[in-house]
């Protein structure tokens, strides 16, 4: 599986926007990418996931160049309640189609007033 | 529609008792995972049920910790006996088979053996 690489921390301000890159050099053509979000005291929280170019959902943005090296997390105006671990995953759904989710340890992101 | 559900919550345990968590998974998925962070380190994945059978069991770390899931529905995962190093938080994660990538996690036991 792709070992994914993400800043240890970032900091931001309530009504910004937030940009978290991961960088993923040994993706496989199988493997898509995935991003959790985790608060304090609670599991991972599906946000988004992508194979190429760009999605978008309530949530966020995720944004995939074209040689998939790398991918960057969007969060639009930013709130204090956005504060969380945010997690970069890639892999492949394994056969009989489930995925192995393989954690790093994530982006501490914390917002400011 | 409710989510993924856990317990305990909390469990406090002395070394060489037996501890069972629980997991119950959202109605209709099949998929059921169980993952664990011990203590400064990364979610780590445990295992994984299709309905009542263990399709992976690699991250299991060894043969104190037994899981289950009884008729596809909820699942439990025994230590027995508990050690130090089994301090940690245990998660549930329930998926359907069309969206293998959108696991819905539970709040978590977290686990102290003292």
């Amino acid at each position: 599986l792709a070992k994914t690489t993400q800043p240890i921390s970032m900091d931001s301000y309530e009504g910004q926007e937030v940009n978290i890159t991961c960088s993923h050099n040994n993706i496989a053509t199988n493997d898509y990418i995935t991003w959790y979000q985790q608060f304090p005291s609670q599991g991972p929280r599906f946000i988004i996931q992508g194979y190429k170019t760009k999605v978008t959902n309530e949530v966020a943005s995720l944004f995939i160049p074209a040689d998939r090296k790398s991918s960057t997390l969007s969060l639009p105006r930013v709130s204090l309640s956005d504060t969380a671990v945010y997690y970069c995953l890639v892999g492949a759904a394994l056969s009989g189609g489930y995925n192995k989710l393989i954690f790093g340890a994530g982006t501490r992101l914390a917002v400011h007033p | 529609e409710a989510g993924v559900t856990q317990f305990p919550s909390h469990s406090v345990i002395e070394k060489g008792q037996t501890v069972t968590l629980r997991c119950d998974p959202i109605s209709g998925h099949d998929n059921l995972y169980w993952y664990r962070r011990v203590m400064g380190k990364e979610i780590k994945f445990l295992l994984h049920f299709v309905k009542e059978s263990k399709q992976d069991e690699s991250g299991m770390p060894n043969n104190r910790f037994l899981a289950e899931r009884t008729g596809g529905t909820y699942s439990t995962l025994k230590v027995q006996p508990a050690e130090l190093e089994d301090s940690g938080v245990y998660f549930c994660a329930s998926s359907q088979e069309t969206f293998p990538y959108e696991q819905y996690f539970g709040p978590g036991t977290r686990l102290t053996v003292t």
